[in-house]
């Protein structure tokens, strides 16, 4: 069963540390995707990446870092977790191979930064 | 550029019935369409997808949706509503050529509630 793997389902963070969020694709897919999912808002993309070591600025960078140094894994950080960056986080990886481009997400991360 | 609304933030109905659940896009070209379903404390998953042909596409748990052009509209259905259907619903767009990543773009979501 394929699947997307993030490294915590709840994660609670103090103001200022930095915090690594952890996605692994067992599909052998090229494209990797960040979002943070908010009410009222939908989904949000931060960062993605189509190829190892290659990353792309999505609508919402600020504060985020990323790493793609194999391919399955993508790694989302926060420099300096503030307050504003309680969310919801979900990774997705897609397949060139896939006319559509079909995102498998995974299951999420809620984060809480107190 | 592209985008999705999804006019309403909450959809009630009552069990048996049928529901729907509206979302209409903006985008150049023939769209790549695609509904996911997310229950609670769990990540999205892919309910179904329009790429080309027939307007009327089915797909997981008894869902469709409808593919209108003139209407820019691809409002997800089900004859008859069950309790388990309850959940967070994204629509999500994108154009064919959309460069080398193939970003959606995803609405807001609408929250399904089916009472018992």
């Amino acid at each position: 069963d394929v699947k997307v793997t993030q490294s915590s389902r709840y994660l609670v963070k103090r103001t200022g540390e930095k915090v690594f969020l952890e996605c692994v694709q067992d599909m052998d897919h090229e494209n990797m995707f960040w979002y943070r999912q908010d009410p009222g808002l939908g989904l949000r993309l931060i960062y993605f990446s189509y190829d190892v070591k290659m990353k792309e600025k999505g609508d919402i960078p600020e504060g985020y870092s990323v790493s793609r140094e194999k391919k399955e894994r993508f790694s989302l950080i926060l420099e300096s977790a503030s307050t504003n960056q309680t969310s919801m986080y979900l990774c997705a990886s897609s397949t060139s191979g896939d006319r559509t481009r079909r995102g498998i997400f995974g299951p999420g991360t809620r984060l809480t930064v107190t | 550029a592209q985008s999705v609304a999804q006019p309403e933030d909450q959809v009630n109905v009552a069990e048996g019935n049928p529901l729907t659940v509206k979302c209409t896009y903006s985008v150049s070209g023939n769209p790549y369409l695609f509904w996911y379903v997310q229950y609670p404390n769990r990540g999205l998953q892919f309910l179904l997808k329009y790429i080309t042909g027939d307007n009327l596409v089915k797909g997981s748990y008894g869902f469709e949706a409808e593919f209108n052009k003139s209407q820019t509209s691809f409002h997800l259905k089900k004859p008859s509503a069950l309790v388990s259907d309850s959940a967070l619903y994204f629509c999500a767009v994108r154009a064919p050529s959309s460069g080398g990543s193939y970003i959606p773009t995803f609405g807001r979501g609408t929250s399904l509630i089916v009472h018992p």
